[in-house]
């Protein structure tokens, strides 16, 4: 069964410039997060869609920042225009069932450099 | 504030030397403590889950264990290949499905 994929795996760009970043979850999982680590910090939560709906978006850092999830299947994160604090890497995620306990399965990982 | 603190930040240790790392959390309700290894440019991989205090999971060399205010993985025997990263998490029973995390342990084991 192939794991969570996320593309590109490595991005540099300048400030002021757009990227998107894109996560293919697990088939059959309903829910797909966004979490992003910043040099030096733990990882921190971005959003949770449960299908296309956005479930909790609260830690989203603000409007420069879209996600998408159309359809319910993979999903984009677009940063627009990305500033140097936007560098670290940003994890996808997703879980088959909110239930008790909640697993969720991490996938490798898209690097952002913005210099 | 729901949070989590892992301890030590780093750990080294002989082939065969066992030790175990602490994750202390403070939630309001825990619906579940997670486990992951991370790797060097990867993604958290998952361990285990524990939902209760009392609960215990194993997985060849590593343990975890849970109390109504820690957890502990204890890693028994290491070899140079459990050398990673350690992170813990917690979702709250209080709020949404989000983890918080730890900032981890560092490990390194020396043949």
């Amino acid at each position: 069964e192939a794991g969570v994929t996320q593309f590109p795996s490595h991005s540099v760009i300048e400030k002021g410039q757009t990227v998107t970043l894109r996560c293919d979850p697990i088939s059959g999982h309903d829910n797909l997060y966004w979490y992003r680590r910043v040099m030096g910090k733990e990882i921190k939560f971005l959003l949770h869609f449960v299908k296309e709906s956005k479930q909790d978006e609260s830690g989203m850092p603000n409007n420069r920042f879209l996600a998408e999830r159309t359809g319910g299947t993979y999903s984009t994160l677009k940063v627009q225009p990305a500033e140097l604090e936007d560098s670290g890497v940003y994890f996808c995620a997703s879980s088959q069932h909110l239930s008790s306990g909640n697993t969720i399965y991490f996938g490798e990982g898209s690097w952002l450099t913005v210099v | 504030e729901d949070q989590v603190t892992q301890s030590p930040e780093a750990l080294r240790l002989q082939e065969g030397e066992s030790s175990s790392l602490n994750c202390s959390y403070t939630v309001s309700g825990l619906r579940g403590l997670f486990w992951y290894r991370q790797d060097p440019g990867k993604g958290p991989e998952f361990l285990f889950t524990l939902y209760s205090a009392g609960e215990e999971k194993e997985k060849e060399r590593l343990k975890a264990t849970l109390t109504k205010k820690e957890s502990f993985l204890h890693i028994t025997a290491p070899k140079p290949e459990d050398s990673a990263t350690y992170l813990c998490a917690v979702n709250s029973a209080s709020g949404t499905y989000k983890y918080i995390f730890g900032t981890g342990t560092r490990l390194k084991v020396l043949a």
